[in-house]
This record gives structure tokens, sequence and C-alpha cells, in this order.
């Protein structure tokens, strides 16, 4: 089953517009991340928070962790076109860093 | 360093026959693991190793084998192709006591 699920699934805006995507999961964590998926391409990690973390920033990305509602939530400021790609929450939903991904956000950024 | 990589790209198989698709590390990671990726569903988990010789299944393993004879390759057996297995499939690498997973290009396997 999956454990996590993002809302919404797709998004589309313009360049330099801000870009919110949320995440939700049904067990308890030590950690969640956030993969990039480029049409075609593998996962790229883009960013880890723990579950004793509120917040988190790196570049251009704002991560946030509410473990009392499961949730958690990525904000990326100023989109490029290259942003362009699906973007997925994952937990170690079974220890050994085994990962439940969720179903992804797919975003798109018209130049 | 190439990362992981894997091979072949795409594959198309009739019901019914097996094939084994290649995934291979060069960042002497143990942790490997085996994801399908389907329209709407996200990533799931097939099989994982978290060393050479040790391997155990993950959220969808029927159908599918794997073992870990080495650190670097961790191939993924399909023993009687289903169409059921249509999808692509992800290898991933971890080093043991990291997060980041490292994954692979992708292998898109058709099942007619």
């Amino acid at each position: 089953s999956q454990q996590g699920e993002e809302d919404p699934q797709a998004l589309s805006i313009q360049e330099g517009e801000n870009a919110t995507m949320n995440c939700s999961y049904k067990t308890s964590i030590n950690n969640l991340q956030w993969y990039r998926q480029n049409s075609g391409r593998g996962l790229v990690h883009l960013i880890l928070i723990r579950s004793n973390e509120r917040e988190k920033h790196s570049g251009r990305l704002r991560v946030t962790l509410d473990t009392s509602k499961k949730s958690s939530s990525l904000l990326i400021t100023a989109s490029r076109a290259a942003d362009t790609a699906s973007y997925f929450c994952a937990t170690d939903a079974w220890g050994n860093n085994r990962l439940a991904f969720g179903k992804g956000n797919q975003v798109v950024v018209i130049p | 360093n190439a990362g992981v990589t894997q091979t072949p790209k795409f594959q198309v198989l009739k019901t019914g026959q097996s094939m084994t698709l290649q995934c291979a590390q060069d960042m002497n990671h143990e942790y490997m693991s085996w994801y399908r990726q389907d329209p709407g569903m996200g990533l799931r988990l097939i099989h994982y190793s978290v060393g050479a010789g040790i391997t155990d299944q993950g959220e969808v393993p029927n159908g599918y084998n794997v073992s870990r004879s080495t650190t670097e390759d961790f191939p993924l057996r399909l023993l009687s192709a289903a169409p059921s297995q249509t999808s692509v499939y992800f290898c991933a690498s971890c080093g043991r006591g990291a997060y980041e997973q490292y994954f692979g290009p992708g292998t898109r396997l058709t099942v007619t």
C-alpha cells in the first residue's frame, strides 16, 4: 500500500511563480524525503527532513513537516522551466531505508 | 563514477518468457533496491538487499527473483513474464547509514 499521497496531482504555473505540493503519510516516520523525476529519467534526491524537524531549506526548496498531521509540503520558489518534473515524497516505511513513495505531483513551469 | 547503471533500457517480452534486468553500481553502496513504476501508482518496492548475500522481499515481490553475489550487482529476474509486469523498473542504491538513494535510468518493459 502507498505510504504517501501528494495533493495536488498536477500543477501548471508560470516561470517565476512559486509551486507548492503536499504529501501525507500513514505511519510513524524517522524522516521524509523528496525526489524529483524528469520525464523518462530516474529519480533524483532533493531534500530530507527528519521527524524532529519542522522546516528545512535548500536553495529554492523549502520543506515542512507536521508529524501530528502526518503531512509534508514542498515549496519551490521562483520556479524555472527546468523545474518541470514530477515530484515524489518518500518515507522509510519498513526500516533500512526501504522507501514507500507517494503517487507524485506533476509540475509544469511555463516559460 | 558511472553511478547506477541499468540494462537494457527497453525490452519487449512475450507472456511466459524469462529475462534478467541488470543493475550495477560503482559507489560501493551496501543497500540496493528494485522498484517498479506504474502510471498513477508511484514507485513500489519489489526486492531489496542490505549487502552481498542478503536479500529480502519488498511490497510487490511476486513473479520476481533477486540475488546479490557481489556488492556491485543486483540483477532482477522475471521467471515467467506476465502482462501485469509491464512497467518501468528502477534500481537504486544507498550507502549504509545514509538516506539519499541513487537511481538508475530505468528499464521500460512491455509484456505482450
